[in-house]
């Protein structure tokens, strides 16, 4: 069974700051590796799409990267911002069938002005 | 090209009664979902459509859950004898899916249930 785990739960830091989310699933046979952005009580934005051939993405001051092999996947966001503060969610597209998302739990991103 | 619709936002109900959550995807995406999320935790998948066939369902969709995609194009969730563990927020996503390819997922804002 698929599992997601991301690190940290929480983090919190000065505007400016460049910060690294972290992300791992128990099962490299994946098709994709989504990050998500969720504002409280909202739903979900897309913001980076990684396909298993891929290593990474770039989206503006966003950076999320892929490991296949070892399970992995880092969001790198750049000069962060008070706007940047969200939950940020890994998903990973299991292969085969439905392509439903397994979703971690979420890192809860401050940004403090 | 407006995105995920879903209607209501917010359902507050009592224990026992039945609700019905509609979702519209983005017209041209063939893939529906649902998902639920409770407080801190990432959404679980519950089932999934290709056109109007409903092709998984997720061992949380219970007896009392019931999804429908008539004519492919807007769904709806019903749950019956909705229970205290019931509130969570249900969340729809539409995709384009073409064999060997693979697309993102498309959430809308989500529909909040309290059950009392």
């Amino acid at each position: 069974k698929q599992e997601v785990t991301q690190i940290p739960a929480a983090l919190s830091v000065p505007e400016g700051e460049n910060l690294v989310l972290n992300c791992s699933f128990t099962d490299s046979a994946i098709y994709n590796l989504q990050w998500f952005r969720q504002d409280p009580g909202k739903g979900l934005t897309s913001l980076l799409l990684i396909q298993s051939s891929q290593r990474e993405q770039t989206s503006g001051r966003l950076n999320a990267s892929l490991d296949k092999s070892s399970g992995r996947s880092t969001l790198y966001i750049a000069a962060s911002q008070p706007g940047d503060s969200a939950t940020y969610l890994c998903a990973v597209n299991a292969q085969g069938g439905s392509e439903k998302l397994v979703f971690g739990k979420g890192t809860k991103l401050t940004v403090n002005p | 090209d407006t995105g995920v619709s879903q209607n209501p936002r917010h359902k507050i109900t009592k224990r026992g009664q039945n609700v019905t959550f509609r979702c519209d995807p983005i017209s041209e995406h063939n893939r529906l979902y649902w998902y639920r999320q409770t407080l801190g935790q990432g959404p679980e998948f519950l089932t999934y459509f290709q056109n109007e066939a409903q092709l998984e369902k997720s061992r949380l969709l219970s007896d009392r859950f019931s999804a429908e995609r008539p004519k492919g194009s807007f769904s709806t969730l019903e749950i019956q004898r909705t229970e205290q563990g019931d509130s969570a927020m249900y969340l729809c996503a539409s995709s384009s899916w073409m064999s060997f390819s693979t697309d993102t997922q498309y959430f809308g804002p989500g529909t909040r249930l309290t059950v009392l």
